[in-house]
Parts: structure tokens; C-alpha cells; sequence
């Protein structure tokens, strides 16, 4: 069975502060891994892309890594703002026949930035 | 450009009551899907549509029904609201461009189901 596992389940940081957080993955045939930030009442915002030959992916002060090999990817926030305050959720992409790809979706981390 | 819509955005329904949850897009998309957002849990796909006309079952498509007789437009319905059905929906729709297809969401549709 596919399956999207992130940590920490929640965190709490202080603005300006960096963080980093994870999302293993049991998926297979791979296609692509990305993250998402949903900010609370709102849809999901995709926040970067990496398919299988990348590693590594950067968009403004979030930069998300793939290890292909062990299934892992990290999503590190540089320099914490009050806005940055969300859920953040890995999403990993089965190539699929039909209908397209089979998404499978992590739970979220729910991160937050203090003063 | 609107993105994706949908409406309403909060309700509220007593059990057995039918509803009506209706998704648009303006991308001229595709692809549109239906999720089910719970505490706890990974958004999860109850139907999704590659076209119009077209409807397919995701994991989770049980007391749901869609139809997507524009493209534009993807309808979720519910004919006998459950407890069980409780959740935040949201809608979504897709590019083709694989493999890196986009899936842009709207900002989602609360209901109580008492």
C-alpha cells in the first residue's frame, strides 16, 4: 500500500529561524514528489516539483530535497516569517494508467512562527 | 482569472438531507477532482473526471455522485447526508503536462452533517 509519512507532526518556531521538515514515502511506480502549503481555510498551494533525476528543488526561501534512493524528502524554510505559519504537505505521485497519476497524501505538518 | 471555485462555502445538513457541492475552473483544465479532507488524515480522492463526460471512483466513493457535463464545471452530490460525511471537500483540477501535472485547488467547501 502507498504511503506518505511526515515529521514532526507540529512545530513551533521563532520568526526569522530556519526549520526543516520530512516526508518519507512508500510509493511505488514513482513519478514525481511535491509539497504543498495550505494556510488554514484555504486549498492546498503547490510549493515545488521533483521527479525521479532531481534532487533538489528551491522557491523563494523553501528548498525541498529528494533522496530517491531512500524514499525521503525534506522541505527546509530559510529565514521564518509570521506568514510561513501553516500546514505543509508532501505529496508523492504514482504514474498510473487512465485517469493520470495516483496522488498519495501526507498528513501535513502544521508548523507555526512566533514573535 | 478565477482559478478554481467553489460553493458554498460552509454548510450545514441534517442526516438523510441531500446536497449539491459545485466545483468551476477557468483554466479550461482537463482533469478535476474531489477530496475529502479530515483531522488526521491525507486529503483523500472520492471521484475525479478526465474529461467531460466522464467520471471515475477514487478511494473513497462511497454515498457520493458526480457528473461533469461541462467542462468547467465538476458537481459532487451527497443524496442521503451521514455523520460520516462531515469534512472539508475540496476541489481540484489539473494540466496534462506530465510528469509534472499541477493540480490547482479551491479553497474548499465545509459541512456539518448533524
Amino acid at each position: 500500500k502507498n504511503q506518505v509519512e511526515q515529521s514532526p507532526q507540529s512545530l513551533i518556531i521563532l520568526e526569522g529561524k530556519n526549520c526543516t521538515l520530512q516526508c518519507n514515502y512508500t510509493v511505488s511506480p514513482f513519478s514525481n514528489l511535491r509539497w504543498y502549503k495550505q494556510d488554514t481555510g484555504r486549498g492546498p498551494v503547490s510549493l515545488t516539483i521533483m521527479t525521479f533525476s532531481e534532487n533538489t528543488k528551491s522557491n523563494g526561501r523553501y528548498t525541498a530535497t529528494l533522496d530517491a534512493d531512500t524514499k525521503q524528502s525534506s522541505l527546509h524554510i530559510t529565514a521564518s516569517q509570521l506568514s510561513d505559519s501553516a500546514s505543509y504537505i508532501c505529496v508523492v505521485s504514482a504514474i498510473g494508467a487512465g485517469g493520470g497519476n495516483k496522488l498519495t497524501f501526507g498528513t501535513g505538518t502544521q508548523l507555526k512562527v512566533e514573535l | 482569472n478565477a482559478g478554481v471555485t467553489q460553493t458554498p462555502k460552509f454548510r450545514v445538513l441534517k442526516t438523510g438531507q441531500s446536497m449539491t457541492l459545485l466545483c468551476a475552473q477557468d483554466m479550461n483544465h482537463e482533469y478535476m477532482y474531489w477530496y475529502r479532507q479530515d483531522p488526521g488524515m491525507g486529503l483523500r480522492l472520492i471521484h475525479y473526471s478526465v474529461g467531460e463526460g466522464t467520471t471515475a471512483k477514487g478511494e473513497v466513493p462511497d454515498g457520493y455522485n458526480v457528473s461533469r457535463l461541462k467542462k468547467q464545471n465538476f458537481l459532487l452530490g451527497l443524496e442521503s447526508a451521514a455523520p460520516s460525511q462531515t469534512s472539508v471537500y475540496f476541489c481540484a483540477s489539473r494540466t496534462a503536462d506530465r510528469p509534472k501535472e499541477t493540480q490547482y485547488f479551491g479553497p474548499g467547501t465545509r459541512l456539518l452533517v448533524l
